[in-house]
């Protein structure tokens, strides 16, 4: 069966630190992933997909990168986080082909001070 | 911005059936149109999707108005454990490239002992 996982499961930066937040999927193949931000009383907001190893899109300009350096490994990078940063940040992946909801990791919730 | 509204709240009795309205007027034809739910502070769960038919399965039933204009998700028989932000999300689907989600505020759904 497939799984989700996400690390850390919570995190405190100081502003202008550097982030690093993991997400790997087990149990499928050259999934599409997604990272998304959900800010406090704000809905999720889609930040990067990925539809392939190296294959990065952006939706939202922002201090924030995503890299995939594997084919079930998704990255979200910060050289230096802002306060904005803050906020529930979600991994989810989706089977290509397979028409189904997106299934989403535990997140990872980020407090910058 | 989202294309869908939904009320910010409902109310529902533990046991009796929890009908969640959706208005998305600007649906266009290849659209469809996607359940979620999030119990706090824990990633979305897919619930259901769906284009023109009606649809049900194990967790929920999918109500879609002729003119495609609205929808309505039922749970049938709520439970405490179904008190979570629903959100009702259209999109496309293009079945493997990048169909990233745009969530909006949902509502709230309290089940109520």
């Amino acid at each position: 069966s497939q799984t989700i996982h996400q690390w850390p499961a919570t995190l405190v930066q100081p502003v202008g630190s550097p982030l690093s937040l993991e997400c790997t999927v087990e149990g499928t193949s050259n999934p599409n992933l997604y990272w998304y931000r959900q800010a406090a009383g704000r809905g999720l907001q889609l930040l990067f997909y990925s539809v392939g190893i190296g294959q990065i899109s952006s939706e939202v300009p922002q201090n924030l990168s995503a890299s995939r350096p594997q084919d079930r490994q998704f990255i979200l990078s910060s050289k230096k986080l802002l306060l904005s940063d803050s906020g529930f940040y979600l991994c989810a992946w989706i089977e290509p082909g397979r028409h189904h909801g997106q299934y989403f990791g535990p997140g990872t919730r980020l407090t910058v001070t | 911005d989202a294309k869908t509204t939904q009320p910010p709240s409902m109310d529902c009795a533990e046991g009796r059936a929890a009908n969640l309205p959706c208005n998305h007027s600007t649906i266009s034809g290849n659209e469809y149109v996607y359940w979620y739910r999030q119990i706090h502070s824990q990633g979305p769960q897919y619930i259901i999707h769906g284009l023109k038919n009606n649809e049900t399965n194990e967790m929920a039933s999918l109500i879609i108005t002729e003119d495609r204009k609205s929808s309505t998700l039922i749970l049938p028989h709520a439970t405490l454990r179904d008190t979570a932000v629903y959100y009702c999300i259209v999109s496309f689907y293009s079945g493997g490239g990048a169909d990233g989600l745009t969530f909006g505020k949902g509502t709230h759904l309290i089940i109520q002992p």
